[in-house]
């Protein structure tokens, strides 16, 4: 079945330390975007790419970076990742030209702890 | 400016009727999506709506009203599993981005 998966889907990490959180989707889909979320605060966008040579900075880039390695394939990194980067980190895909239009498919998620 | 506004928690009672409410002010606004994230997992999608009105979808229903910047999520028939969080996500112009409000947390009990 198409699906969007993430991988680790949990992770424990030190203060300091580069980490990267993977995306695949066999949807199809060009659009890709990469949310954390952190309770009461809702999802919030950190970087998205409509394909492989389009990446945008979201509402919350500081201290990530992204690659779009392929159409399917959508990584983030924390290049030093520090303790209120704790969250649930979200991917998602979405197609702009089936309906309903924009609607977004989310993976699993990843859990991430900063210690 | 970007905002949605909709309540933190909310309880209601199985088999009754519970609406949620959602306010949004989101430059070049292109539709309101409504999605479903249980605790831990992944948001799923429920419903869209892009013209002012109803739609519906089983015991699930939508309504817009663009000119006064609000949307409502109606439940009928509560069920234990509907208890989760609805996320309200305004899609801002032909972006492809959603901005979300905070969820609402919604408690059934029977």
């Amino acid at each position: 079945d198409a699906d969007v998966t993430q991988t680790p889907r949990n992770r424990i990490t030190k203060t300091g330390k580069r980490i990267m959180l993977e995306c695949s989707q066999t949807k199809g889909h060009d659009r890709m975007y990469w949310y954390r979320q952190d309770p009461g605060l809702g999802l919030r966008l950190i970087y998205y790419s409509f394909d492989v040579k389009d990446i945008n900075k979201g509402e919350i880039s500081d201290g990530y970076s992204v690659s779009r390695q392929a159409q399917a394939k959508f990584s983030l990194s924390l290049e030093s990742a520090i303790p209120n980067q704790t969250a649930l980190y979200f991917c998602a895909t979405s197609d702009p030209t089936t309906q309903p239009y924009n609607e977004q498919f989310f993976g699993p998620g990843t859990r991430l702890t900063v210690l | 400016g970007q905002n949605i506004d909709q309540p933190t928690e909310m309880t209601a009672t199985e088999g009754a009727i519970v609406q949620i409410n959602c306010t949004y002010q989101t430059s070049g606004f292109n539709g309101l999506f409504w999605y479903q994230q249980h605790a831990g997992e992944a948001p799923t999608f429920l419903s869209y709506n892009v013209l002012d009105g109803l739609e519906e979808k089983g015991r699930f229903s939508s309504f817009l009203s663009r000119s006064k910047g609000y949307s409502y999520l109606l439940l009928k028939e509560l069920q234990m599993k509907d208890s989760a969080s609805y996320l309200c996500a305004a899609l801002a112009g032909n972006t492809g981005k959603l901005i979300f409000g905070q969820g609402t947390t919604l408690q059934v009990k029977p």
